[in-house]
């Protein structure tokens, strides 16, 4: 069974660059979740996708978009970076309509925006 | 909404004793589930137990166990014998089960917890 994979695992940007991040979701998974972990903090939720749609969304503006892909793989893209946006991005797989919604998390990509 | 609250933003134990992370949460849900998560300093975050709100027996997994408190909304994580590889950062999460699986979850601030040699 393979795990969780997130590329890349650092990043470093300028503001107002744009950035796409990358997960692969766990096998048997049909859908991907991707969360931001400012330091010091929890994880928030950002989206989650099921069959490549975007299928709920936390509070974050619309600069911040995704796709998932027929795989299940899933991208985050992030346009017109901000300093603010410095953070962990972790994306979690879940099988979709499982009962308690287990989500197994990657090890994330590092952002930094300068 | 929901929301989860741990109150102890860092706690350190010696190795072997037993330690109790705290944390309340909030929602307007009916059937929810409540989850405690580590994250080591490799990032990643894994799964230590977790909980359905409508079962009254306390989940347990090994040396984890939970005291989940549903009219208080509280929902603790105890360590029994602790050990070096615990050490990291541990979060209380919430998920509603209505909005049918498109809401993420809801996490605390977290607990750094350290275990002392």
């Amino acid at each position: 069974e393979t795990g969780v994979t997130q590329s890349p695992t650092h990043l470093i940007k300028t503001r107002g660059q744009q950035v796409t991040l990358r997960c692969s979701s766990q096998s048997g998974h049909n859908t991907v979740s991707w969360y931001q972990q400012a330091l010091g903090q929890g994880p928030q939720f950002i989206f989650q996708y099921y069959r490549e749609e975007e299928n709920g969304r936390g509070n974050f503006p619309p600069r911040f978009s995704g796709l998932q892909f027929p795989n299940y793989s899933s991208e985050l893209n992030v346009n017109a970076l901000e300093l603010d946006d410095s953070a962990l991005y972790l994306c979690a797989s879940s099988l979709r309509l499982a009962e308690n919604n287990e989500q197994f998390f990657g090890p994330g990509t590092r952002l930094t925006v300068l | 909404a929901q929301t989860v609250t741990q109150s102890q933003p860092e706690m350190s134990v010696q190795e072997a004793e037993t330690v109790t992370l705290s944390c309340t949460y909030d929602t307007s849900e009916n059937n929810y589930y409540l989850f405690w998560y580590k994250q080591p300093p490799s990032r990643q975050m894994i799964l230590v137990i977790r909980q359905e709100a409508y079962k009254q027996q306390n989940a347990t997994e090994n040396r984890f166990s939970v005291n989940f408190q549903k009219a208080a909304k509280s929902f603790s994580l105890k360590i029994s014998d602790s050990q070096l590889g615990d050490t990291a950062m541990y979060f209380c999460a919430s998920w509603g089960h209505s909005g049918g699986g498109a809401d993420g979850l809801t996490f605390g601030k977290g607990t750094h917890l350290i275990i002392q040699p």
